[in-house]
C-alpha cells in the first residue's frame, strides 16, 4: 500500500523557537495534503489542506502566520509551527492522497511536539 | 459545515463479544474510512468504504451514503482490539476536505 512518512515522530524545543515537521509521500504523487492536530484523548482536527505549488487552505481558527504550510513538491509538504509556545503542544499527523475525490487517504505516523 | 458524529463514545466489552460502531455524518460524501488509532497513535487503516459492504476477518463495514451512516461491526472481540476507532469522511466544500469522526474508545476486557 501507499505510504506516508513523517519527520520527526517527536521533538520537544523551548518556547519561543520555531519548529518544522516533513510528510512525504513516500511512493505515490499526492496533489493533495492534509495536516491535522490531535489533543490527548480527542478526534483528530483538521488544521489546513494544501495542494502543491499553490497556497494552503486553513480551516477557521487556525492561526496561517503561526503555521506556515508549504506543499513544494508532488511528495512532500512541511508544517512550521513558528514561535512555539507550550499551548502549542499536541500530536500533529499529516495526510495524502494521490488523486481526485474518490481516492483513499494515507495517514503519516504522526509527531509528537512539546514545547518547554 | 458536515458534522461527523460516532457512537457510543466508549464502550467495554468482555473477550469474544461481539460489537457495532456507528458512523452518522450530516450531509453528502465522497469517502469514507475507518481507521483504529493505536497506542502510539498510529492510524491504522481499516476500510475504505464510500459505500457497499466489505469483510476483513472479524472485521467488516456497511456505508449507507443515501441514508448517511456507516456501521463497523467487531467479532469475536479480543484485548488486541482496544483503542479508538476512527471514521472519517472525504467531501468538497469549495476546497476537498477530509474530516474525523468524534471517536469510539473501546476496552476490552480479558
Amino acid at each position: 500500500g501507499a505510504v506516508v512518512s513523517q519527520h520527526p515522530s517527536w521533538v520537544i524545543c523551548k518556547s519561543g523557537t520555531s519548529v518544522k515537521i516533513e510528510c512525504r509521500s513516500l511512493d505515490f504523487q499526492a496533489t493533495t495534503m492534509f495536516w491535522y492536530r490531535q489533543f490527548p484523548k480527542q478526534s483528530l482536527m483538521l488544521m489546513a489542506t494544501s495542494n502543491e505549488g499553490s497556497k494552503a487552505t486553513y480551516e477557521q481558527g487556525v492561526e496561517k502566520d503561526k503555521f506556515l504550510i508549504n506543499h513544494a513538491s508532488l511528495t512532500l509538504s512541511t508544517l512550521t509551527v513558528t514561535s512555539a509556545h507550550p499551548e502549542d503542544s499536541s500530536f500533529y499527523i499529516c495526510s495524502a492522497k494521490p488523486g481526485g475525490a474518490f481516492y483513499e487517504q494515507y495517514f503519516g505516523p504522526g509527531t509528537r511536539l512539546t514545547v518547554t | 459545515g458536515i458534522q461527523v458524529e460516532q457512537s457510543p463514545p466508549d464502550l467495554i466489552l468482555q473477550e469474544g463479544a461481539n460489537s457495532t460502531l456507528r458512523c452518522n455524518f450530516s450531509d453528502s460524501v465522497n469517502n469514507l474510512q475507518w481507521f483504529h488509532q493505536n497506542p502510539w497513535g498510529q492510524l491504522i487503516n481499516l476500510f475504505y468504504i464510500p459505500s457497499g459492504t466489505k469483510q476483513n476477518g472479524r472485521l467488516s463495514a456497511t456505508t449507507v451514503a443515501t441514508e448517511r451512516y456507516s456501521l463497523l461491526y467487531i467479532s469475536s472481540s479480543q484485548t488486541t482490539d482496544s483503542g479508538v476507532y476512527f471514521c472519517a469522511v472525504g467531501f468538497i466544500s469549495g476546497t476537498y476536505k477530509y474530516i474525523f469522526g468524534t471517536g469510539t474508545r473501546l476496552k476490552v476486557l480479558a
